[in-house]
């Protein structure tokens, strides 16, 4: 089956950098998204990895290795206003969206 | 550009009754849409994929004459509730993925949030 592992919650300081993994096994892939999802809101696109390295966008990046079925976001500089669900998503060989449980980053000032 | 209206935010409905839900792409022609429920704290879940002008593929689990779907047009898909119950209440989110889109990407609409009472 399809499947997407991401760690249900982290807790970072303001300020600091946190990073968020993902493994998946999926039937295929056509690439790696990520998304921030605050609470009563529909989640906004954040990244998109389809080769393996990093992409930096901003204070985020994310990072993908297509062999190790693993991407991590990476968030430098961390606000307040980033407290939120992270979730990956792949796109599999349906051009599917298989989605990840979302991880609650909690901000701590 | 790639905006994704929905309508309406929120609804609160009597047990029974229908919910119609409409999902707008307001500057782009969307082949394909896409409906999800969210359940609190829970991820998104697919319900059904549409495509312009065919009937919608549902995914294992939603009844398809329960959640009636069209996608009568490039910028409009609608999600119907019929006979809404309490445990329908959720958060319904559509997306829309745009034809010969760079990365495939889906854009979301803002979400309606159904109560059923």
């Amino acid at each position: 089956g399809q499947n997407i592992d991401q760690p249900t919650e982290m807790t970072a300081t303001e300020g600091a950098i946190v990073q968020i993994n993902c493994t998946y096994q999926t039937s295929g892939f056509n690439g790696l998204f990520w998304y921030q999802q605050h609470a009563g809101e529909a989640p906004t696109f954040l990244s998109y990895n389809v080769l393996d390295g990093l992409e930096e966008k901003g204070r985020f990046s994310s990072f993908l290795s297509r062999s190790k079925g693993y991407s991590y976001l990476l968030l430098k500089e961390l606000q307040m206003k980033d407290s939120a669900s992270y979730l990956c998503a792949v796109l599999d060989s349906n051009y599917q969206l298989i989605w990840g449980a979302g991880t609650k980053l909690i901000i701590k000032p | 550009g790639a905006v994704v209206s929905q309508h309406p935010s929120w609804v609160i409905c009597k047990s029974g009754t229908s919910v119609k839900i409409e999902c707008r792409s307001l500057d782009f022609q969307a082949t394909t849409m896409f409906w999800y429920r969210q359940f609190p704290k829970q991820s998104l879940m697919l319900m059904a994929t549409s495509n312009e002008g065919s009937k919608a593929t549902y995914e294992q689990g939603v009844e398809k004459d329960k959640f009636l779907i069209n996608h009568a047009s490039l910028t409009l898909s609608t999600l119907t509730v019929t006979s809404a119950h309490p445990e329908d209440s959720s958060f319904y989110i559509c997306s829309a993925r745009a034809s010969g889109r760079e990365h495939n990407e889906q854009f979301f609409g803002p979400g309606t949030r159904l109560t059923v009472l």
